[in-house]
């Protein structure tokens, strides 16, 4: 998990509210990326930012949005649009899309 | 069609065995094949890697994995299984075809019996 912070490590939504997720990375890497969780289903890609100023949608965007002003950075918001929120959240890093990737510690979030 | 596929949920080895943990692929091309580890309520850590070159590929903790292009696999081998060996491993390829963006499989859930 070294180099890539997320937090809070939960976080619990009531209904109708956006929550913000946050992403630092310290390595200096180019290429960022939201996935979700769910059991049985591996991880499906919400979102992902090969440089700063620029993201493109995932498989399952809808519900989500994103922002990457800093290159270290890479907040994702789940809106109160995402009907099915209670997930595991991971952020990863890579320093070019298409190198490996490499992991935060994951948000669990859960909805009151 | 999926791109990457774990074709057992759960493998359960006795320690000191030899483990396997299966992964096939259907990307057309030439794929980067990915293996991660990942413990309870933890995010995924790296294990291995195949791009090119040799298709015997070490990694972290004593695993390796063998590309098969013909079988269009990637399984995930340790010769002797240790019960801190127990998580959830995910296969992963990188799709050039589609921006080079990665694809999960499902995951394997491993359980070393002591």
């Amino acid at each position: 998990d070294g180099g890539i912070t997320q937090s809070p490590k939960y976080l619990f939504r009531k209904e109708g509210q956006n929550v913000t997720l946050s992403c630092e990375q310290n390595l200096n890497h180019d290429a960022m990326y939201w996935y979700r969780q769910d059991p049985g289903q591996g991880l499906r890609l919400i979102y992902y930012s090969q440089i700063v100023n620029d993201f493109q949608k995932g498989d399952i965007a809808e519900g989500y949005s994103v922002s990457r002003e800093k290159k270290e950075s890479f907040p994702l918001t789940v809106t109160s649009a995402q009907k099915n929120p209670t997930a595991f959240y991971l952020c990863a890093s890579s320093a070019l899309v298409q190198e490996t990737q490499y992991f935060g510690p994951g948000t669990r979030l859960l909805v009151l | 069609a999926q791109s990457v596929a774990q074709p057992e949920d759960q493998v359960n080895v006795a320690e000191g065995n030899p483990l396997t943990v299966k992964c096939t692929y259907s990307v057309s091309g030439n794929p980067y094949l990915f293996w991660y580890v990942q413990y309870p309520n933890r995010g995924l850590q790296f294990l291995l890697k195949y791009i090119t070159g040799d298709n015997l590929v070490k990694g972290s903790y004593g695993f390796e994995a063998e590309f098969n292009k013909s079988q269009t696999s990637f399984h995930l081998k340790k010769p002797s299984a240790l019960v801190s060996d127990s998580a959830l491993y995910f296969c992963a390829v990188r799709d050039p075809n589609t921006g080079n963006q990665f694809y999960f499989g499902t995951g394997t859930s491993l359980t070393v019996i002591p």
